[in-house]
């Protein structure tokens, strides 16, 4: 398996604009979860998903942000509109299970909001 | 209140030094704690965790409930120690969202 994999590695927009993050999930995970990692912050979960339903989005900033899981291998975060306060690193997240503590990382999509 | 804190944003040691990465937390329940590490163009990962009681690379994380803390430590640090560490919350019943602290980036100089 190549992991929890990310698209797009690097993203750099303008103020306004539309932006959609993309995540494919290991094969057989059943919970998903999108973590924003910023220097001043660290990591923040944003939203995490069991078995393809929104379970806690209390971490996703503002109505700006949504995210869906149309599927078991298939999720989106998107920023509509973006901000350059929206620059960070967007990780993606699988685990199998609820509770074993063991998630596995994407690479992290690298967003730049101009 | 769901809490963890790494109070040192960034830990530069010689090689051959004593480590100790500080992680306390904030957990009114048992808690499960976890250790992640990210080295340079690596994913996060996995490094550590308490109810295993397990030494991996050297490194061990006792949990002292008294000082609610969760503290890793190496006895002789390596170059290759040199990563981004990050403490973790399992809060218990929450879908296994993981609650990280703020991260300790490590420096070991040769």
């Amino acid at each position: 398996d190549a992991g929890v994999i990310q698209s797009p590695r690097h993203e750099v927009t303008e103020m306004g604009q539309e932006v959609t993050l993309r995540c494919k999930p290991i094969s057989g995970h059943n919970s998903l979860f999108w973590y924003r990692q910023t220097m001043m912050r660290g990591l923040e979960l944003l939203i995490y998903f069991n078995n393809n339903v929104p379970i806690d989005d209390s971490g996703m900033p503002e109505d700006r942000f949504s995210a869906k899981m149309p599927n078991a291998s298939f999720s989106t975060l998107k920023i509509q509109p973006s901000e350059p306060r929206d620059s960070a690193v967007y990780f993606c997240a699988s685990s199998l299970g609820q509770s074993t503590g063991e998630l596995f990382f994407g690479e992290g999509s690298r967003l730049t909001v101009l | 209140a769901q809490r963890v804190t790494q109070p040192e944003k960034l830990l530069s040691v010689f090689k051959g030094a004593p480590v100790e990465l500080k992680c306390n937390y904030s957990y009114s329940g048992s808690p499960e704690l976890f250790w992640y590490v990210q080295y340079s163009r690596q994913r996060l990962q996995l490094l550590l965790r308490h109810i295993s009681r397990e030494s991996i690379k050297g490194f061990t994380a006792d949990l002292n409930k008294g000082e609610t803390s969760f503290h890793l430590k190496k006895p002789f640090a390596q170059e290759e120690d040199s990563a981004m560490y990050y403490c973790a919350l399992l809060p218990y019943n929450q879908g296994g969202k993981l609650i990280f602290g703020q991260g300790t980036e490590l420096s070991v100089k040769p």
